[in-house]
């Protein structure tokens, strides 16, 4: 089972619309959570923290369920800049800190 | 923000031969640097994770001999793909991290290796 899981997509969207990724990570003593946006042949770049109790930024919200060890990531307001690949990201802290990436979710907002 | 940089960007070469790629931090002194490889339509890989003045550490499964990382400053870390073979073409990034946080790790830009 590899240790972050997505839905590689990819997800097509009108512009204007809400859409949602979900992932899954299979270590329970993973401490933080991340998703980073990675355009074509580019490297990743972080878009937000996932705190436990939830946050958003503008038009992205995410929300982290320990119990379920499950991340997500809602875009609302979908814009034509949003196309990219969305990597959940899950930082296994076992005495030292490592970023394990998910394969990514492809999102294409069309006109 | 903090700024990584990648040399090259892009690199064909001939199978049997070595390839070097630098990642410089360019405004700050970085305390650890990772390697990854990511493969089409794949995760990023970590590679290894090296610390300044001292062997880098690998991940199950690289192979530290062909994968040469060299971290010589709090600025530059190099790695050296020896005797390249067409399934070492992928993409390469390095990441940089400032201080000991989580939150403080950069990323290169990446450098996209061809072995023909």
């Amino acid at each position: 089972r590899k240790e972050v899981e997505q839905d590689p997509g990819p997800f097509n969207v009108p512009e204007g619309a809400t859409v949602a990724f979900n992932c899954t990570y299979s270590n329970s003593a993973s401490q933080s959570f991340f998703w980073y946006r990675q355009d074509c042949r580019k490297e990743p770049k972080l878009l937000m923290s996932v705190y436990s109790s939830g946050n958003e930024d503008g038009r992205f919200t995410a929300q982290l369920n320990r119990a379920s060890q499950y991340i997500s990531l809602l875009i609302r307001d979908s814009k034509l800049s949003d196309s990219a690949t969305y990597l959940c990201v899950v930082n296994l802290n076992t005495g030292f800190q490592k970023l394990v990436f998910g394969t990514g979710t492809r999102l294409l907002v069309s006109p | 923000g903090a700024v990584v940089s990648q040399h090259p960007s892009r690199v064909i070469c001939k199978s049997g031969t070595s390839v070097k790629i630098e990642c410089r931090s360019l405004d700050f002194q970085a305390t650890t640097m990772f390697w990854y490889r990511q493969f089409p339509k794949q995760s990023l890989m970590l590679m290894a994770t090296s610390n300044e003045g001292s062997k880098a550490t690998y991940e199950q499964g690289v192979e530290k001999d062909k994968f040469l990382i060299n971290h010589a400053s709090l600025t530059l870390s190099t790695l050296t793909v020896t005797s390249a073979h067409p399934e070492d073409s992928s993409f390469y990034i390095c990441s940089a991290r400032r201080g000991a946080g989580i939150y403080e790790q950069y990323f290169g830009p990446g450098t996209r290796l061809t072995v023909t």
